[in-house]
């Protein structure tokens, strides 16, 4: 099946500094791909959907100048969270669409940890 | 606007016991609904899905009917196993294929 992996699986960084985490799509194209946070025993929030070559689209809410995310292919999008805070702590998944059959997979997730 | 709403947990069951996971939804027009599983420490899998009404989807012992005439899409399954403990998320897509989640629903099966 498909599968999609996220880099790296967890992070701890300290306050100020910027982490990367990267989404793979890594047996399909996925032209689309939507990054999530999730804070411990809640649901997913949508922060932003990514689309290959063009600017993300970022939720109502969302600091777009934080979180940077580059689509560069059609496998890759990376989500940088910029001069990051302890509140910026949380678990980040990503999802892929798979561009043949429009269904999302999602990657396992990425914890950070910013102390 | 696009919302879903599931039952609160945590739900404790015995095994073999059966359960329901209730979901209901507001959306303009007629979306996908999902049922997703997160098992402890990892990401979302797709367990099962219905594109329109009256559509059954069913996988591993789950199911779930979307009924467009009460807005919901509850998950079953007739007899559970200590394996199926995991958060289980109601979704719908949007339109322009944004996944909405519940705020999921914490299964506990006990031995």
């Amino acid at each position: 099946g498909a599968v999609v992996s996220q880099h790296p699986s967890w992070v701890i960084c300290k306050s100020g500094t910027s982490v990367k985490i990267e989404c793979r799509s890594l047996d399909f194209q996925a032209t689309t791909m939507f990054w999530y946070r999730q804070f411990p025993k809640q649901s997913l929030m949508l922060m932003a959907t990514s689309n290959e070559g063009s600017k993300a689209t970022y939720e109502q809410g969302v600091e777009k100048d934080k979180f940077l995310i580059n689509h560069a292919s059609l496998t890759l999008s990376t989500l940088t969270v910029t001069s990051a805070h302890p509140e910026d702590s949380s678990f980040y998944i990503c999802s892929a669409r798979d561009t043949q059959n429009n269904e999302q997979f999602f990657g396992p997730g990425t914890r950070l940890t910013v102390l | 606007g696009n919302s879903v709403t599931q039952m609160e947990g945590p739900v404790t069951l015995s095994e073999e016991a059966f359960l329901t996971i209730n979901c209901t939804y507001t959306a303009t027009g007629y979306p996908s609904l999902f049922w997703y599983v997160q098992y402890p420490g990892e990401g979302l899998q797709l367990l099962l899905k219905a594109t329109k009404a009256d559509d059954k989807g069913s996988n591993k012992g789950f199911e779930a009917t979307y009924r467009k005439e009460t807005t919901s899409f509850h998950l079953e399954k007739g007899s559970v196993q200590v394996s199926d403990s995991a958060v289980y998320f109601c979704a719908l897509s949007t339109p322009g294929g944004k996944l909405i989640f519940g705020q999921g629903t914490e299964l506990s099966v006990k031995p």
